[in-house]
């Protein structure tokens, strides 16, 4: 089962901050971030795992409540690389493989 | 080169005609995965490996087939193509339980369109 992401879309301006948001139903082992450029792969930014701390990637950064079974992704003082599509992909402990959200696509101006 | 290969990049076909997409890799990793990419609904699972002789159904198996031919190999067919299966088709790897966390690495994609 997907997990929910949130918003659809973000548009920012350079500098400003972002929050991406996602959701499960299940009981999670860990939570994946990736971004997937205009044309390009998805790439890995960081993983979660359960028990896990806060992961960072230059200024983007991640949290993971198990409880709740959600994750944000934080993205500070955006940059006109963050420019891209973020999906979050969970895994269910024993389960082996990701089922990725709809994706959130952040366009960053000048 | 690119660690995991995918060809065609692109293919225009008809309905009813048989597809082959094929990827390979050089990470040596076991673990194979393939996942169909459609705007507002992200990449779904589609088959994945975890060896050569463990072939497992994802969340959207019909309509497809799947051939590992060897570690470096994973095949992904469509039997009968029909147009909702126009979309882009991405294959991955995973060096789990090298790291103890299943982080995928991705090829560039293979876009089809069937008409």
């Amino acid at each position: 089962q997907q997990p929910v992401q949130s918003p659809q879309a973000v548009i920012l301006r350079e500098g400003e901050d972002a929050v991406i948001n996602c959701s499960s139903s299940k009981a999670l082992y860990s939570v994946h971030w990736y971004r997937q450029k205009h044309g390009e792969a998805p790439v890995f930014l960081m993983i979660l795992l359960k028990g896990g701390e806060q992961k960072g990637h230059e200024k983007i950064s991640a949290s993971f409540n198990e409880k709740k079974q959600q994750s944000s992704l934080y993205l500070t003082a955006s940059q006109l690389s963050y420019s891209g599509t973020y999906f979050c992909g969970t895994e269910r402990a024993n389960d082996y493989k990701l089922s990725f959200g709809a994706g959130t696509t952040v366009t960053v101006r000048a | 080169d690119a660690d995991v290969t995918q060809t065609p990049r692109n293919r225009i076909t008809k309905t009813g005609k048989r597809i082959m997409l094929e990827c390979s890799q050089t990470k040596g990793h076991d673990r194979m995965y393939w996942y169909r990419q459609d705007p507002g609904l992200g990449l779904r699972l589609i088959y994945y490996s975890f060896d050569v002789k463990d072939i497992n159904k994802g969340e959207i198996s019909d309509g497809y087939s799947v051939s590992r031919q060897a570690q470096a190999k994973f095949s992904l067919s469509l039997e009968s193509a029909i147009p909702n299966q126009t979309a882009l088709y991405f294959c991955a790897t995973s060096d789990f339980p090298q790291i103890g966390a299943n982080v995928l690495t991705f090829g560039a994609g293979s876009r089809l369109t069937v008409l």
